[in-house]
């Protein structure tokens, strides 16, 4: 079974600033998505940015860009100058190719400081 | 833009009562999920369904559980006899179609329904 593992609970960054989030994952297949979603207090669950393994080429969505290491198995988000809305629960999700459901991590909880 | 809608946002119910929570996906989706997310947990699968039938489930989903399409556009979420453990927050999700080059494969949440059972 795939597992996907976050291993900051919380962080913080300073308005403006770049932070790292980091997961891993552990899977067996070749073909699969990779995803962070952010919560924010209202608990809506937003896609901020995603991978498709087959890719090469990191995504980036604006502030948003990820570090996908396949080998290592590595995908880490990073946040570049970050804002007050920034502020949220950060989720790594994996979904295998097909119909399958995603596996989320235990989230990171981000706090952006003035 | 479309989104996947759910009511009610909050429902407060006794315990043993049954639920029914209620979304409507994204109207040329065909894949369904429901997740739930107890309190400072994770988000934890617990049905997808496809072309009228559940084509996966998680443990979590027991007898206890089952969900519906009624109508082609509702989909629906009932717990027949709830617990105290049922607390959480529901969401559903819908995707389009299979992923791969030639489709979409993101879900699409939305923005949930806090289940309060007491």
């Amino acid at each position: 079974a795939q597992t996907v593992t976050q291993s900051q609970p919380e962080m913080s960054v300073q308005e403006a600033e770049t932070v790292t989030l980091s997961c891993t994952y552990d899977t067996s297949e070749n073909n699969y998505y990779l995803f962070w979603y952010k919560q924010p207090p209202s608990r809506q669950m937003i896609l901020v940015i995603r991978q498709e393994a087959y890719k090469q080429q990191n995504a980036t969505e604006n502030r948003f860009s990820v570090n996908f290491q396949k080998a290592a198995k590595s995908f880490s988000l990073k946040i570049s100058d970050s804002q007050l809305g920034d502020t949220a629960m950060y989720f790594c999700a994996f979904m295998n190719s097909g119909n399958t459901p995603l596996v989320f991590g235990k989230g990171t909880r981000l706090s952006v400081i003035a | 833009e479309p989104e996947v809608t759910q009511t009610p946002s909050h429902q407060v119910t006794q315990m043993g009562q049954e639920v029914i929570l209620r979304c409507v996906p994204i109207s040329n989706h065909l894949y369904f999920y429901w997740y739930r997310q107890i309190l400072g947990q994770k988000v934890e699968f617990l049905v997808s369904f496809y072309n009228n039938e559940i084509s996966e489930k998680s443990e979590i989903f027991d007898d206890q559980f089952s969900v519906e399409r009624p109508d082609g556009s509702n989909f629906t979420l009932k717990i027949r006899s709830t617990k105290l453990e049922d607390s959480a927050m529901y969401f559903c999700a819908s995707r389009h179609r299979l992923a791969g080059a030639m489709g979409s494969y993101e879900q699409y949440f939305g923005p949930g329904t806090r289940l309060t059972v007491t």
